[in-house]
């Protein structure tokens, strides 16, 4: 299996723009989570996801986040106006049981 | 926020030595794992360890849990240039093991 495919791994935008980032999570894994890390606040849970469901979306900021997973091998976090305090590496893991698979993240800039 | 809190945030040591990190956490667990990070990359899982568990090894790992001090410690032994990166603790809730809260981390550098 590839693993966690994230796209794009880099984004560079402007203030106001709308940020899309897309996850393939690993075939087979029922659980899809979306983090964020930044050096001030660590790693941050966003959202998850099981067999397709939001569970918990108690760590999206604000209204500007919303998150979908339309089916099983697809999910996408959108930033709709982009702000320069939405600068961060997000993360998409993917889960089977307890242990995460985590791809290789996107790293946002917002200017 | 955050539960796990690690000790300490960064730590250097020689090729050959070993590192201990420690990690905290607040409420009760139903297990505990730790991930590494290089720079630039995403996690990667090392080892997980239930609450009824109180020590796991895997190669060079050695993880102990003591659930009455909430705290868990990762020991690595005969530590190698390549083991330069950020370890992370993380908790699985009791009655909620899908979802992990990660703690701040700990950044070891490994001089060759």
């Amino acid at each position: 299996d590839a693993g966690v495919i994230q796209s794009p791994r880099h984004e560079v935008t402007e203030m106001g723009q709308e940020v899309t980032l897309r996850c393939k999570p690993i075939s087979g894994h029922n659980s899809l989570f979306w983090y964020r890390q930044t050096m001030m606040r660590g790693l941050e849970l966003l959202i998850y996801f099981n067999n397709n469901v939001p569970i918990d979306d108690s760590g999206m900021p604000e209204d500007r986040f919303s998150a979908k997973m339309p089916n099983a091998s697809f999910s996408t976090l959108k930033i709709q106006p982009s702000e320069p305090r939405d600068s961060a590496v997000y993360f998409c893991a993917s889960s089977f049981l307890e242990e995460q698979y985590f791809g290789p993240g996107t790293r946002l800039t917002v200017t | 926020s955050q539960q796990g809190e690690e000790d300490p945030q960064a730590l250097s040591i020689q090729e050959g030595e070993n590192a201990t990190m420690n990690c905290s956490y607040k409420t009760s667990i139903n297990n505990l794992q730790w991930y590494r990070q290089n720079s630039g990359r995403g996690l990667v899982h090392l080892i997980l360890i239930r609450s009824n568990e109180r020590e796991k090894h895997s190669g060079r790992l050695r993880v102990t849990l003591d659930t009455s001090k909430k705290s868990s410690s990762l020991l690595i032994t005969a530590s190698r240039a390549a083991d330069t990166a950020s370890y992370f603790c993380a908790t699985g809730s009791v009655g909620n093991t899908d979802k992990l809260i990660f703690g701040t981390g700990t950044r070891l550098q490994v001089f060759p």
